[in-house]
C-alpha cells in the first residue's frame, strides 16, 4: 500500500500558484519524498525530490515540514499544461528498487 | 539525450497468446523497472532489473516475466494472455545513485481481445 495520503482532486486558476499537499506520517529517516506527475496516457514524469531540506528546480518547489510528516509541492505559475495527476511517493531507493504509487491528486488548471 | 524508448506503442492480442514488450533505457542507466497501469488498480510495480539481475518483483502471476540484456535493454513477456492483462505497460530507468529520479517511457498500450 502507498504510504502517502493526497487529496483526490484540486483546482487552480491559470497563472496562480498550485500547492499540492501530501501526508507521509510514517516516513522513515532514510526515505526521500518524490513527486511525479502523469499527463493523460503518458508515462509519469519526475518533478522533484527531497530528504529534509526544501528543494527548488525549474519545474517546482518542494517544502518538507520539519518533522518530515508532510510536504507540499508548489507550482509557482500554473499553466493549462500542468493539468495532470500528481503523485507523492516516499522511497528509500536502496533496498526495494521500486516506486509505490497511490491514487495521486488530479490537478485541473482552469483558464 | 534520448529518453526511455518503448516498443511497440500499441498492441492488440488475442486471449491465450503471448506478447513481448521492449524497453531501451537512457544511455548509462543500468536499472530498468516495469509497471502496469490499469484504471482499476492504478500503477503497479512488476519487476526491476540491474545488470541483468532481477532485484525485486511485484505481486503478479508467473505469466509475467522479464529479462535484461548486457546493454541494459529489457524485455517483458506475458504468456497466456487474459482480458485483464489489457493495460498500459510502462518502463522506467534510473542511474546508479539511489536518490535519482526514475525516467519513464511513454508506455505500450496492450489490448487483449
Amino acid at each position: 500500500d502507498a504510504k502517502t495520503t493526497q487529496p483526490p482532486s484540486m483546482d487552480c486558476a491559470e497563472g496562480r500558484a498550485a500547492n499540492l499537499p501530501c501526508n507521509h506520517s510514517t516516513i522513515s529517516g532514510n526515505e526521500y519524498v518524490y513527486w511525479y506527475r502523469q499527463i493523460h496516457s503518458q508515462g509519469p514524469q519526475y518533478i522533484i525530490h527531497g530528504l529534509k531540506n526544501n528543494e527548488t528546480n525549474e519545474m517546482a518547489s518542494l517544502i518538507i515540514t520539519e518533522d518530515r510528516k508532510s510536504s507540499t509541492l508548489i507550482l509557482p505559475h500554473a499553466t493549462l499544461r500542468d493539468t495532470a495527476v500528481y503523485y507523492c511517493i516516499v522511497n528509500s531507493g536502496g533496498s526495494n528498487y521500486k516506486l509505490t504509487f497511490g491514487k495521486g491528486t488530479l490537478l485541473t488548471v482552469n483558464p | 539525450k534520448a529518453g526511455v524508448t518503448q516498443t511497440p506503442r500499441y498492441l492488440i492480442k488475442t486471449r491465450g497468446q503471448q506478447v513481448t514488450l521492449s524497453c531501451s533505457p537512457i544511455s548509462g542507466h543500468r536499472s530498468v523497472s516495469w509497471y502496469q497501469q490499469t484504471p482499476g488498480q492504478g500503477l503497479q510495480f512488476l519487476f526491476e532489473y540491474f545488470s541483468e539481475t532481477q532485484r525485486n518483483k511485484g505481486n503478479f502471476p508467473g505469466r509475467f516475466s522479464g529479462r535484461q540484456f548486457s546493454n541494459s535493454r529489457s524485455e517483458m513477456n506475458v504468456s497466456t494472455l487474459e482480458l485483464g492483462d489489457s493495460a498500459l505497460y510502462l518502463c522506467a530507468s534510473t542511474g546508479t545513485r539511489d536518490s535519482y529520479g526514475y525516467t519513464f517511457g511513454s508506455g505500450t498500450r496492450l489490448t487483449v481481445v
